[in-house]
């Protein structure tokens, strides 16, 4: 079992770029979950997937767009990217909202 | 709103002392709360957990137990490690709103 894997590790941008983080579990998972980590900032929740087809915004949504594509991945992307979504971006897993959340290693991302 | 404090950091402390991270929580209804460790360069992992009030989490030597009168779920460990440097993260769910609420982290140091 890989258990979440992310896609890619780091990654530099300049403003206006796009970009996908690309995020998939191997655990029959039914929820998925993107978060970025800021200093000082602990996590925040970007979007959330409660099942397979559904997504919901979370706490600071602007700026990025999910898609679940199946149960297993669901991506996170940059329309146009901004030095303030510089950050790292954790993508978790949970067999129901509420469970214990398995972490990807995270996607440092840098925006100039 | 739900939300997390935890006690700022960093925590620096020799082996074998006595560990206590605060946290308290505010939230709306009766959450699930957890204790998530970090490690340098990982991803978040899940190191205890307690569904309701009393409930005593406990997993590798750590403690939290979850006092409602208090609203505090305050992790405490009677002899750290010098393995135990991480960054740690208490965290909420709300069985109303289905999210997470990371509080901020507090970075611990275990000196030899």
């Amino acid at each position: 079992n890989a258990g979440v894997t992310q896609t890619p590790k780091f990654q530099v941008l300049k403003t206006g770029q796009s970009m996908t983080l690309q995020c998939a579990q191997d655990m029959n998972h039914n929820s998925m979950y993107w978060y970025r980590q800021d200093p000082g900032m602990g996590l925040r929740l970007i979007y959330y997937s409660a099942s397979e087809g559904t997504t919901d915004k979370g706490e600071v949504p602007n700026g990025y767009n999910v898609s679940r594509l199946n149960k297993r991945e669901f991506s996170l992307r940059l329309e146009s990217a901004a030095p303030s979504q510089t950050s790292v971006y954790f993508c978790a897993s949970s067999e129901v909202g509420g469970g214990e959340q398995f972490f990807g290693p995270g996607t440092r991302l840098t925006v100039l | 709103g739900n939300s997390v404090t935890q006690m700022e950091g960093p925590v620096t402390l020799s082996e074998e002392a006595f560990l206590t991270i605060n946290c308290t929580y505010t939230a709306t209804g009766y959450p699930s709360l957890f204790w998530y460790v970090q490690y340098p360069g990982e991803g978040l992992q899940l190191l205890l957990k307690a569904t309701k009030a009393d409930d005593k989490g406990s997993n590798k030597g750590f403690e939290a137990t979850y006092r409602k009168e208090t609203t505090s779920f305050h992790l405490e460990k009677g002899s750290v490690q010098v393995s135990d440097s991480a960054v740690y993260f208490c965290a909420l769910f709300d069985n109303y709103g289905q999210n997470f609420v990371f509080g901020p982290g507090t970075r611990l140091s275990v000196l030899p």
